[in-house]
């Protein structure tokens, strides 16, 4: 059962360059969402998908793009790499987000730009 | 921003004590939940609270919830030091948009 699967888990940029964080989840689920992690800032939503082929924006989704073509895959990409881009990016699905849903978590990429 | 603040940003205790962190949060839910971090791992959902119920029970922890005062608490009971971790409370956003997180406690238990 491996749940939420995000590759690659270490990633170095140089400024300008583009690139696609992967994430995969076996669960069925029709919510999923990218998160950044960034000290002192907590998990801030990048952009999420309520089911294949709908996305919508989180709170910072400025240079980031995503798209749902299946339930099991949601791919963000960076268009053009910049250091204010340097975080820690997780991805997590669940069920929905009604009343009794947890959300499941990847372990992370760990992305530098420089 | 619907993000929430957790209380106190970093706590140190010695095994066996019991550690206290507290949730606010801005806007009505439905509920509330509690999610744990070890150093360099994603995130682990630990406990949910329906915005119905008042205290919920799960193990070593409990966790309460005050809708009035928009606030929660996670107490973990004798504490270990593999409790080491950043603790996270997190809600559904508004519109049913997934969940905002707080900006964790980072927990210490030494042995």
């Amino acid at each position: 059962n491996a749940g939420v699967t995000q590759t690659p888990k270490f990633q170095v940029l140089k400024t300008g360059q583009s690139m696609t964080l992967q994430c995969a989840q076996d669960m069925n689920h029709e919510y999923m969402s990218w998160y950044r992690q960034d000290p002192g800032m907590g998990l801030r939503l990048i952009h999420y998908s309520v089911g294949a082929g709908i996305t919508d924006q989180g709170e910072v989704p400025n240079g980031y793009n995503v798209s749902r073509s299946t339930t099991e895959d949601f791919p963000l990409r960076l268009l053009s790499a910049a250091p204010s881009q340097t975080s820690v990016y997780f991805c997590a699905s669940s069920y929905s987000t009604g009343v009794n849903t947890e959300a499941f978590f990847g372990q992370g990429t760990r992305l530098t730009v420089v | 921003s619907q993000q929430g603040e957790e209380d106190p940003q970093a706590l140190s205790i010695q095994e066996g004590e019991n550690a206290t962190m507290n949730c606010s949060y801005k806007t009505s839910i439905n509920n509330l939940q509690w999610y744990r971090q070890n150093s360099g791992r994603g995130l682990v959902h630990l406990i949910l609270i329906r915005s119905n119920e008042r205290e919920k029970h799960s193990g070593r922890l409990r966790v309460t919830l005050d809708t009035s005062k928009k606030s929660s608490s996670l107490l973990i009971t004798a504490s270990r030091a593999a409790d080491t971790a950043s603790y996270f409370c997190a809600h559904p956003g508004s519109g049913n948009t997934p969940l905002v997180f707080g900006k964790g406690t980072r927990l210490s238990v030494i042995a």
